[in-house]
């Protein structure tokens, strides 16, 4: 089936970067988005990517190389309101967005 | 412009009862899809209504089902509801499937 991987928590402290992985299945695959997630909130959409390379948008770049069915998020200059749950989320020719477990990043002071 | 809309925000129901739950989508948007979020298994996706056709189903039984109407609002119905339903419900509009935007959410507690 088509199922996505991700770390279920990274930690890191302020001014820090940290790279989230998410790695998915193949087969009909078309592009790869990013949600952010704070406690109690809805998901909202941070990037995506369709081809290999980095896509960047301030201080969030995204990462996809299609050769290795595998994607990252990276964050720069963290601050304590970039803790929240980051999902990736993987188009499909089903017309389906399937998404990741997610990783709960949480920063420190 | 106004963003994804939910009601009810919050209910609380027993075991065997049904439950109807609304989204109204961004104007404009004609696609709507709704996932389930728990804890332990992330967003599921539930199904996808485009122009209101079912377009996609997820791997729920059939106690879940959805519908959408002319003016792109869509409701799901959980019937026969087991505590297991017990989760977030999660709408999203978009106008391209990469990038939905999604609704506050209802909580659905089955008790």
């Amino acid at each position: 089936g088509q199922s996505l991987e991700q770390p279920s928590e990274v930690t890191a402290v302020e001014g820090a970067i940290v790279q989230m992985n998410c790695t998915y299945q193949t087969s009909g695959f078309y592009g790869l988005s990013w949600y952010q997630q704070h406690d109690g909130g809805a998901p909202t959409f941070l990037s995506y990517n369709a081809l290999d390379g980095l896509e960047e948008t301030g201080r969030f770049s995204s990462f996809l190389s299609r050769s290795d069915s595998y994607g990252y998020l990276l964050l720069q200059e963290l601050q304590m309101k970039d803790s929240a749950s980051y999902f990736c989320a993987a188009s499909y020719n089903t017309d389906k967005l399937i998404f990741g477990t997610g990783t709960r990043l949480q920063v420190f002071p | 412009k106004a963003g994804v809309t939910q009601t009810p925000r919050y209910l609380i129901k027993t075991r065997g009862q049904q439950v109807t739950l609304s989204c109204s989508p961004i104007s404009g948007h004609r696609s709507v899809s709704w996932y389930q979020q728990t804890p332990g298994q992330g967003l599921q996706f539930l199904f996808e209504y485009f122009s209101e056709t079912q377009r996609n189903k997820g791997n729920f039984p059939g106690r879940f089902s959805g519908r959408q109407f002319s003016n792109s609002r869509s409701e799901m119905n959980v019937s026969t509801l087991e505590l297991g339903d017990s989760a977030l419900y999660l709408c999203a509009s978009s106008l391209a499937e990469e990038e939905q935007f999604f609704g506050p959410g209802t909580r659905l507690t089955v008790l």
